[in-house]
C-alpha cells in the first residue's frame, strides 16, 4: 500500500523565491498534518486539516506560509517569499480520524534556502 | 513550559544493554501517548502506543504514570539496529494535535 507521498524530496532555492511543497495522504485518511523539523526546535506542527478543512493553523510561523487542501487526496504548503531561516525538513502526515489515531509520516521534503 | 520534555541524550550503550528513556508532559488533560522512532534522515514512525496499564512489545516496554505525568520506554537486550532517535508523543483529550518531544538519541555500540 502506498504511504504518504511528498514531493519534491529535496528543494534548493534562493532567498525570495516561492516554494511549494506537495503531499498526498494515505487514501481514506481524514486528517492531514504539516510539520517542520529543525535541529534547534525539533518537530513542530504547522497546520492540520480535518476533512479538508483547516482546523488549527496557529503553528504557521507567519504570513509567508500558507497551506491548502483542495481535496481529500492533495495538500500544498507554500512559502512566499522564502528566507534562509525556513531551511528545514517539512513532513506531511495523515491519520484516519485525527489526533486519537496513529499518524503516518511521509518521507519529508528537505528545503534549503540560500 | 513545553508540552512534552525529553532528555536529548545522547545515550551510548553497548549491545545487549538495557536502556530507559523518560518523558514528561505538562497538560494533565493529555489522553493518548505514543513512542515514535526516527532514523537518521528518515521520517518518524510509530514504535508503540502507551496504555494506562503499561504494555510490552518484544524487547520494548512502555509505561505511563498519570499521577506524575510521565511516560517511559525500556529497551532490553539492545541491538545495533535500535540506534535511532526516540520521540515521545502526547495528544490532548480535545483537539487533534500531537505534541512531539525533541527526541532522545540512542546509539548502540558493538
Amino acid at each position: 500500500d502506498a504511504g504518504v507521498i511528498q514531493s519534491p524530496r529535496h528543494e534548493v532555492t534562493e532567498m525570495g523565491q516561492e516554494v511549494t511543497l506537495r503531499c498526498k495522504p494515505i487514501s481514506g485518511h481524514n486528517s492531514l498534518f504539516w510539520y517542520r523539523q529543525t535541529m534547534m526546535r525539533g518537530l513542530e506542527l504547522l497546520i492540520y486539516f480535518n476533512n479538508n478543512v483547516p482546523i488549527d493553523d496557529s503553528g504557521m510561523p507567519e504570513d509567508r506560509f500558507s497551506a491548502k487542501m483542495p481535496n481529500a487526496s492533495f495538500s500544498t504548503l507554500k512559502i512566499q517569499p522564502s528566507e534562509p531561516r525556513d531551511s528545514a525538513v517539512y513532513f506531511c502526515a495523515s491519520s484516519l480520524r485525527g489526533g486519537q489515531d496513529t499518524q503516518y509520516f511521509g518521507p519529508g521534503t528537505r528545503l534549503t534556502v540560500l | 513550559r513545553k508540552e512534552v520534555e525529553q532528555d536529548p541524550g545522547p545515550f551510548n550503550v553497548p549491545e545487549g544493554a538495557t536502556v530507559a528513556f523518560n518523558c514528561t508532559y505538562s497538560n494533565s488533560a493529555s489522553q493518548s501517548f505514543f513512542w515514535y522512532r526516527q532514523d537518521c534522515r528518515k521520517e518518524p514512525k510509530l514504535l508503540m502506543s502507551v496504555y494506562s496499564s503499561g504494555n510490552e512489545d518484544g524487547r520494548f516496554t512502555a509505561q505511563l504514570n498519570r499521577a506524575s505525568q510521565y511516560i517511559s520506554l525500556l529497551i532490553r537486550d539492545s541491538k545495533l539496529s535500535d540506534s535511532a532517535t526516540y520521540l515521545c508523543v502526547v495528544n490532548r483529550k480535545t483537539g487533534n494535535q500531537f505534541y512531539f518531544g525533541t527526541g532522545t538519541s540512542l546509539t548502540v555500540i558493538p
